[in-house]
């Protein structure tokens, strides 16, 4: 089992609807959550960071987060053609500052 | 303007051949990081470093190797033994363990092509 785990995708949706983006992680201790996103080509931008079970709001975005089944969601509303990128999932691990990346999820927003 | 260089963007290197990738931040950030990214795979620990003068090894740091001799600055070496070195290699910073702010920022990465 992976420790961090997002369907690979693609995740399509039409411009305006919601996208639903899940991960799902192994490690039970684990206390900080990170939503990344990612252009093709390019690094990895952090949109959210998420630390407390429940919603967490930033503009268009809302990461959910349930310490019990072990799964963080990132809901993106209006969704826009310019979200179109992959989204990294990230677990912060252990005592150190090290994060574990999921794999991600490629969303593509059509007009 | 606050952030994380890395040079150069793209990077050719023939096989037995070691090479370094420079990462340098202005963000006061005592963390470092190196990650590498495969096509279609999450990003992959090489090496970090908390402090100034220490570095722990990642998941992958077998072929690398890294020096943290300035704050701003930490350099990757690929080396030669890196059976694999193609790739996209990203480094990161974040604040100050134990402030409970753990947010990493990543630079503009290094694509390495190596034949």
């Amino acid at each position: 089992q992976k420790e961090v785990e997002q369907n690979s995708g693609p995740l399509s949706v039409p411009e305006g609807a919601i996208a639903s983006l899940n991960c799902t992680y192994s490690d039970r201790v684990s206390q900080s959550f990170f939503w990344y996103r990612q252009y093709s080509g390019k690094s990895p931008e952090l949109i959210m960071s998420i630390y407390s079970n429940g919603d967490k709001e930033d503009g268009r975005f809302t990461a959910q987060l349930n310490k019990a089944s072990q799964y963080v969601s990132l809901l993106i509303r209006d969704s826009q053609p310019s979200d179109s990128a992959t989204y990294l999932c990230a677990v912060k691990r252990g005592g150190y500052n090290k994060l574990i990346f999921g794999a991600g999820t490629r969303l593509a927003v059509h007009p | 303007d606050g952030g994380i260089t890395q040079s150069p963007k793209y990077l050719f290197r023939k096989e037995g051949q070691n090479v370094t990738l420079s990462c340098e931040q202005n963000l006061n950030h005592d963390a470092m990081y190196w990650y590498r990214q495969d096509p279609g795979q999450g990003l992959r620990l090489i090496y970090y470093s908390q402090i100034v003068n220490d570095f722990q090894k990642g998941d992958i740091a077998e072929g690398y190797s890294v020096s943290r001799e300035k704050k701003e600055s930490f350099p990757l070496t690929v080396t030669s033994a890196q059976k694999n070195p193609t790739a996209f290699y990203l480094c990161a910073s974040s604040p100050t363990p134990g402030t409970g702010e753990y947010e990493q920022y990543f630079g503009p990465g290094t694509r390495l092509t190596v034949t």
